[in-house]
């Protein structure tokens, strides 16, 4: 069965601080990848997505990055963090193609102070 | 109009009760729609995908309008452990889908 991990779970960084959530899939191949995040009192944001090995679309450009140097290994990157930035990040997965359930890790809460 | 909106709640009610959350999207070229289900400080997880005809599973009813743009889900028989928020998820473009800001429901005993 397929299997999503995200770490770390919970951190807490200065402003201007850099930022590297990671996460990966077990079980499956060639999934499509996604981050979202929310924040609090707001619904989910979709920040990246991904359908293959270096193709990521960017939905909310911001300070914030994404990489997916492996085919089931997506990375979500911030060179210096704002205030803002504090939320709930989710990785998710789909199987490929159009329109299908997508399964979330168990997030990472991020404090910026 | 967003793009998919939800009565926010948070709906209050009894045990046994049933309830029913709506929902409605903008994308008429929408094709896939689920809800989700998610409890405190937790990742949403699938609670049941939205067929045209409607479909149910155990207590739980969900219904397409495509016409009206319209979703609804139905909880019978609430538990206490149907506390959550539930969350109407809608296909938009390719590979990417859009959720709802969720509805909170609250069982009490």
């Amino acid at each position: 069965s397929q299997t999503i991990h995200q770490w770390p779970a919970t951190l807490v960084q200065p402003v201007g601080s850099p930022l590297s959530l990671e996460c990966t899939v077990e079980g499956t191949s060639n999934p499509n990848l996604y981050w979202y995040r929310q924040a609090a009192g707001r619904g989910l944001q979709l920040l990246f997505y991904s359908v293959g090995i270096g193709q990521i679309s960017s939905e909310v450009p911001q300070n914030l990055s994404a990489s997916r140097p492996q085919d089931r290994q997506f990375i979500l990157s911030s060179k210096k963090l704002l205030l803002s930035d504090s939320g709930f990040y989710l990785c998710a997965w789909s199987p490929g193609g159009t329109g299908n359930t997508i399964y979330f890790g168990e997030g990472s809460w991020l404090t910026v102070v | 109009r967003k793009e998919v909106e939800q009565d926010p709640g948070p709906f209050n009610v009894p045990e046994g009760a049933t309830v029913a959350f709506n929902c409605t999207y903008s994308n008429s070229a929408s094709q896939s729609f689920f809800w989700y289900r998610q409890d405190c400080r937790k990742e949403p997880k699938l609670l049941m995908s939205v067929y045209s005809s409607g479909n149910e599973d155990g207590r739980f009813t969900a219904q397409l309008n495509r016409a009206s743009q319209y979703i609804s889900l139905l909880i019978r028989d609430s538990k206490l452990s149907d506390s959550a928020t539930y969350l109407c998820v809608v296909n938009r473009g390719y590979s990417t889908l859009t959720f709802g800001k969720g509805t909170m429901l609250l069982v009490s005993p």
